[in-house]
């Protein structure tokens, strides 16, 4: 697509319920980024994919977070169990390769746990 | 711990003048840098960046500048239009993924 396109924009969801949230990246794009912006912080590492592995996971914050990605293209970001301090907005990136730092993002799914 | 730091989380200018934003990292082995802009309800969009290599980097009226031996960077945006208001990201390249600061937002009075 022309764009990196996320959903859903708005979750709201309650504390102990799993989550999924999508990435569809820049067609072409090998190398998938997903970050998260908490209120008030910047943007706050998780994992990136090339192609369908993840060579750094070291941003997930707890073991309840997976992601994965499938055909060099879609991925998904999982949260289990979720908790209050879950709420963010999570933003996902692409990029033609890895290395290319002119990432771009998505419009991000704002998380709220209540 | 924080490796690219911006201070000032806000910044207010008049339009036709100067903005100057501010950011400092610690981790001498970042080897690009990056400006990113953000405006409500939309992700970031890359602005500007500059190698590690060089200390000036200009397009249009933004110009980025890197001290290396201070391990500081600066955006100038001149002249500064309403248009301009929005969150600005610092970030840093290295070990194939970005690291970005925690933002200021500049507010370009009219």
């Amino acid at each position: 697509g022309a764009g990196v396109s996320q959903s859903p924009s708005n979750k709201v969801t309650e504390k102990g319920k799993d989550v999924e949230l999508r990435c569809d990246p820049i067609s072409g794009h090998t190398a998938l980024y997903w970050y998260r912006q908490r209120l008030g912080q910047g943007l706050e590492f998780l994992i990136y994919f090339q192609g369908n592995s993840a060579p750094d996971k070291s941003g997930l914050p707890s073991d309840r977070f997976s992601a994965e990605r499938t055909g060099e293209s879609v991925s998904t970001l999982t949260i289990q169990r979720t908790q209050q301090e879950d709420s963010a907005v999570y933003l996902c990136a692409s990029s033609l390769n890895r290395g290319d730092y002119g990432y771009t993002f998505g419009s991000g799914t704002r998380l709220t746990v209540v | 711990d924080q490796q690219v730091k911006q201070n000032s989380p806000s910044l207010s200018v008049q339009e036709g003048r100067i903005s100057i934003l501010n950011c400092d990292y610690t981790n001498s082995m970042f080897d690009y840098f990056l400006w990113y802009k953000k405006y409500p309800a939309e992700g970031p969009t890359f602005l500007i960046s500059i190698s590690s290599i060089k200390d000036k980097n200009e397009d249009g009226r933004f110009t980025v500048f890197l001290n290396k031996s201070a391990k500081h960077l600066s955006l100038h945006i001149v002249p500064s239009q309403p248009g301009d208001s929005a969150v600005y990201f610092c970030a840093a390249g290295g070990y194939q993924k970005v690291t970005f600061g925690t933002g200021t937002k500049l507010q370009v009075i009219p």
